[in-house]
């Protein structure tokens, strides 16, 4: 089955300064990839998502990159702020398994004013 | 706007007790996930409901009984609760299908003594 793998588990910039979380996956026929935001005591919130036909997509500070060949798709978030500051999830999901996502183990992000 | 209501958000176990959590979303969506999260370890689906009136089970059954009860709601049931089933329980929903988004609740805080 799938496995996705992210990096680093812990992240910690100046404000203003770019973040970058990169997760690996190991199913090729995996087509969709989210991005979550998690802040204390709440749910996943997404952020972002690509899907397979897609190399990179942008919204504002944010902006995801796929490389379906290596596997592995990026979160850059440019001009950080401490908003910022979260635990963000990617997942994966595979064609033959379109209802199941697998999770990341997540990224602690500290943006310091 | 609620979107995906968990509830309770808090509960306390002792061991051998029964328990449901429930779950509602006013999105209309087809499909409904039950995750837990542990720390270090994401985000595991425990179960899922493509549509009304269908289960299947996720990565980490074991111990755990849904009932997709309407459309709307989607319970989980501990029916003998044990302390490795201390967690953080996530309801989510989606339209259904390929590539569409999971919303999720707030989540309920459960600890089993």
């Amino acid at each position: 089955g799938e496995n996705v793998e992210q990096h680093p588990s812990t992240l910690s910039v100046q404000e203003g300064d770019s973040a970058v979380i990169k997760c690996t996956y190991s199913d090729s026929a995996s087509n969709y990839f989210p991005w979550y935001k998690q802040e204390l005591g709440k749910g996943p919130q997404l952020i972002i998502d690509i899907r397979s036909n897609v190399g990179e997509k942008k919204d504002q500070r944010i902006a995801v990159t796929l490389n379906k060949t290596a596997k592995h798709f990026s979160l850059h978030i440019t001009e950080t702020q401490p908003e910022d500051s979260a635990v963000y999830f990617c997942a994966a999901r595979s064609e033959d398994s379109s209802y199941k996502l697998i999770f990341g183990s997540g990224t602690r992000l500290l943006v310091r004013p | 706007n609620a979107g995906v209501t968990q509830t309770p958000k808090f509960q306390v176990l002792k061991t051998g007790q029964s328990m449901t959590l429930q779950c509602a979303q006013d999105m209309n969506h087809n499909s409904m996930y039950w995750y837990r999260q542990d720390p270090g370890m994401g985000l595991r689906l425990i179960y899922y409901s493509a549509s009304e009136g269908t289960t299947d089970k996720g990565e980490v059954p074991n111990g755990y009984n849904v009932s997709r009860l309407n459309k709307r709601e989607f319970s989980l049931r501990l029916e003998s609760a044990a302390p490795s089933q201390t967690s953080v329980y996530f309801c989510a929903s989606s339209q259904g299908g390929s590539n569409q988004p999971q919303h999720f609740g707030d989540g309920t805080r459960l600890s089993i003594l």
